[in-house]
């Protein structure tokens, strides 16, 4: 497999609790990017890293999220006591950098959380 | 006022004819200016990308980019019905994140 894999596809949690999603980047890409979405709406920038480092965090990010990337490969998103506005598909995305950085992202399939 | 303005439709033309979906956004140092194709259901999917002033065309695709109207936009030729979809305009500035408009969502009737 040579895309973006995100698991789990779909999550649905109640209020309060606590949900965490993975994403495995195409393997030679060393920047991984997360984004939130919702219906009618593009993707919102979330966090993004290159390598193990986390270089830009939204500022309009909750200090519920938090991301890691701790190995410079697959990477997790965590979100702490959820609230229904948290309700959206989560979409992570990576890219080469250097020379051969033409700036295009390649999504994974997203992973969709309901929160009840 | 967004960073990322998009048309936000919903654009509907009849098979065969040309689809026009602007863009506009507000960050003049913006270097890297993409297209994305998103079905429904689906994750955004790269269509275009253009990166100076001018056209540039694919198949049946071409970009428009002018810098100094800060304005980007996609003409789709001979539109089918695979092309219904929305398409989210993007912009890049040299930090390295994207950020995305809202999308215009594109009908294509037989």
């Amino acid at each position: 497999d040579t895309g973006v894999s995100q698991d789990p596809r779909h999550k649905i949690t109640k209020r309060g609790q606590n949900v965490t999603f993975r994403c495995d980047p195409i393997s030679e890409h060393n920047r991984l990017y997360w984004y939130r979405q919702t219906l009618g709406q593009g993707p919102e920038f979330l966090t993004y890293f290159q390598n193990e480092a986390q270089l830009e965090k939204s500022r309009l990010l909750s200090d519920r999220f938090s991301a890691e990337r701790p190995k410079g490969s697959f990477s997790t998103l965590e979100i702490q006591r959820t609230e229904q506005g948290d309700s959206a598909m989560y979409l992570c995305a990576s890219s080469l950098t250097g020379t051969r950085n033409t700036g295009e992202l390649f999504f994974g399939e997203g992973s969709r959380l309901t929160v009840l | 006022q967004k960073e990322v303005e998009q048309n936000s439709g919903p654009l509907s033309v009849p098979e065969g004819a040309i689809a026009s979906l602007n863009c506009t956004y507000s960050d003049r140092v913006s270097q890297s200016f993409f297209w994305y194709r998103q079905y429904s259901g689906k994750s955004p999917e790269l269509i275009m990308s253009i990166y100076s002033n001018g056209d540039k065309e694919d198949g049946r695709f071409t970009a428009q980019l002018n810098k100094a109207s800060q304005y980007v936009s996609l003409l789709i030729r001979d539109s089918q019905p695979s092309d219904s979809a929305t398409y989210l305009c993007a912009v890049r500035t040299n930090a390295g994140k994207s950020t995305f408009g809202d999308g215009t969502t594109l009908t294509v009737k037989p």
